[in-house]
This record gives structure tokens, C-alpha cells and sequence, in this order.
């Protein structure tokens, strides 16, 4: 079946540092992949996807490739706020009509 | 374009009881799925309606069952609730066409059973 395995958290980074968080799937087929973002007290908002291999998702100055040869997914951010405090969830869709999702990854920016 | 609501928001029940939790998609979408968020298990798919029927249902008991309505708005009921039921439930939406669409979710009902 299909797996997402996602760093584990939290993640503590000062204001403007890079971020990076892994991601590694395991699916058949070919999946749709996501990052989706909950900040306290709220549902998920969908930050960014990849529907095909080396396809680049972005948004707000996140980034993630999507790459079948390392079966990856990692997101990224160049110079990360307090604003970007929050959880971070990476996501697989494919043909069984619904998201499997990885752990989530708590990520706290300091000023 | 209005986004998913979920009512009620925050839920106390006690053991033994039930509950009707109530999901309305983005305008236009026919597909609704069900999460269970949990500190201790993640994010765990519960169902996923389309078209009033389910195509597709996660591991979970059968006191977690749910429907759809034509106009697309889904309900979810737990039965005789168990402390392990306390989560936070979310919704999500998407037009229903692939698997591998984008599912939208809403802010979430978060139960917590006494």
C-alpha cells in the first residue's frame, strides 16, 4: 500500500535560516503529492502540490520537487518567518481516493 | 468562492453517547472525505462519499459511519463514543473526478468525549 515517511519534528529555526523537510514515499502507480500546513487550532490548508514526476510545486516562497527516482518530496523555504511557525504535513494521493499522510512536522521560528 | 464548513465546531460528549457531525463541500464539489486527527495515530481516512455513495472506507469500526445528501453536504455519526474517539474530525472536498485531485479541508470538529 501506499506510505509517506516524513522527518520527524519539532524543528526549531531562527528567523531567515533555510528550512528543509524530508519527505519519502512509497506508492504504486503515479501519485499526486502535497504539502499541507496547519497552524494552531485549525484545519489543513493546502500549501503546495506536484501531480507528475519532476514537477516543481510552490507558494509563498516554499518549494518542493517531486522526484520518482528518489521516490522524495522534500519542501523547502530559503529564509523562513515567525509567521511560518506551524505543522507541516506531507501527503500522497493516488487511485484509492484518498490522502495518506506522514507524521506531520512541528516547525517553531524564533525571532 | 466559499471554502468547506464543518459544524459544530467544538463537541463534549460522554462515553456511551453519540454524535452528528455535519460537513458542507465548496460549491461544486461531489466528492467529501472524513479524516480522524489523533496526537497519537496522525491523520487517519475515515470515508469518502460521492454522489451519496461511498466508494471508499478506512479501518475504523462500524460505530463511524456517514452519508451523503444530494446536494452533496455530508454528515458523519459516531455511535456509543469511547474515550479513544476524542479527536479532531476533518472534512475535506474535492470535484471527485481522480484520487489523485486536490482535496480541500475544512477548520475541523474537535470532539472530546468524558
Amino acid at each position: 500500500g501506499n506510505s509517506v515517511t516524513q522527518m520527524e519534528g519539532p524543528v526549531t529555526l531562527s528567523e531567515e535560516a533555510f528550512l528543509t523537510i524530508n519527505c519519502t514515499y512509497t506508492a504504486t502507480g503515479y501519485p499526486s503529492l502535497f504539502w499541507y500546513v496547519q497552524y494552531p487550532g485549525e484545519g489543513l490548508q493546502l500549501l503546495l502540490k506536484a501531480t507528475k514526476a519532476d514537477d516543481k510545486g510552490s507558494n509563498k516562497g516554499f518549494e518542493a520537487t517531486y522526484r520518482k527516482e528518489t521516490t522524495s518530496f522534500h519542501l523547502e523555504k530559503g529564509s523562513v518567518q515567525v509567521s511560518d511557525s506551524a505543522v507541516y504535513f506531507c501527503a500522497l494521493g493516488g487511485s484509492a481516493r484518498q490522502l495518506t499522510f506522514g507524521s506531520g512536522t512541528q516547525l517553531t521560528v524564533l525571532p | 468562492k466559499a471554502g468547506v464548513t464543518q459544524t459544530p465546531r467544538y463537541l463534549i460528549k460522554t462515553r456511551g453517547q453519540q454524535v452528528t457531525l455535519s460537513c458542507s463541500p465548496i460549491s461544486g464539489h461531489r466528492s467529501v472525505s472524513w479524516y480522524q486527527q489523533t496526537p497519537g495515530q496522525g491523520l487517519q481516512f475515515l470515508f469518502e462519499y460521492f454522489s451519496e455513495t461511498q466508494r471508499n472506507k478506512g479501518n475504523f469500526p462500524g460505530r463511524f459511519s456517514g452519508r451523503q445528501f444530494s446536494n452533496s453536504r455530508s454528515e458523519m455519526n459516531v455511535s456509543t463514543l469511547e474515550l479513544g474517539d476524542s479527536a479532531l474530525y476533518l472534512c475535506a472536498s474535492s470535484l471527485g473526478t481522480s484520487g489523485r485531485e486536490t482535496q480541500y479541508f475544512g477548520p475541523g470538529t474537535r470532539l472530546l468525549v468524558l
